[in-house]
């Protein structure tokens, strides 16, 4: 099992364009998430789905959009880019029921200019 | 919503030391308590949980305690090694809700 994957690894962009960052995974989870970090702010909670076809917003949700079309997807949109949005994404997924451990992707370091 | 404080935010031991790091969370609904350890360049990953219907909870040199009256949980390090150097995460989050709230971070640092 891969996990939860994260495309791309690494990405730049110029003030204004736009991007899709996304998230696989491969675990059957139904909980899938969408976290920012940057330096000695945590984790962040920008968009999350508890389920396919529905999303909801987290704390720092303005500027970005998400779709959940498949169970096993969850897709992260920038329309605008702002340097503000210069960040280390992490999407992650969880399973109902249980405890809610959260498996994390390996991150996508996004820099806007 | 939930809020999660965490302290300290960098912390310094020497090896074999022991480690303690402290959170506090508001939402008394919370009932699962989360501490994840991310590694420099790495992604977070599980060391440890505790449920809401126990106070205690111990795996090798790791263990943490839920004070659910007071609202705060506490990692504790035993005999510390440099590889636990790195970010530890607590988070707080209710039953099937999904989703938790993490607290900002706290740095470990062992010194060998």
């Amino acid at each position: 099992n891969a996990g939860v994957t994260q495309t791309p690894k690494f990405r730049v962009l110029k003030t204004g364009q736009s991007m899709t960052l996304l998230c696989a995974q491969d675990m059957n989870h139904e909980y899938m998430y969408w976290y920012r970090q940057d330096p000695g702010m945590g984790l962040r909670l920008i968009h999350y789905s508890v389920g396919e076809g529905t999303t909801a917003k987290g704390e720092v949700p303005d500027g970005y959009n998400v779709s959940r079309l498949k169970k096993q997807n969850f897709l992260l949109g920038l329309e605008s880019a702002a340097p503000s949005q210069t960040s280390v994404y992490f999407c992650a997924s969880s399973s109902v029921g249980g405890n809610n451990e959260q498996f994390f992707g390996p991150g996508t370091r996004l820099t806007v200019l | 919503g939930e809020n999660v404080e965490q302290h300290p935010s960098t912390l310094s031991v020497q090896e074999g030391d022991s480690a303690v790091i402290k959170c506090t969370y508001s939402d008394s609904a919370s009932n699962y308590f989360p501490w994840y350890k991310q590694e420099l360049g790495k992604r977070p990953q599980l060391i440890i949980d505790i449920r809401s219907n126990v106070g205690e909870k111990k795996d090798q040199r790791i263990a943490v305690t839920l004070n659910k009256t007071a609202k705060h949980f506490s990692l504790h390090i035993t005999e510390t090694q440099p590889e636990d150097s790195a970010v530890y995460f607590c988070a707080a989050s209710k039953g099937n809700a999904g989703k938790s709230t993490f607290g900002d971070g706290t740095t470990l640092t062992v010194k060998p």
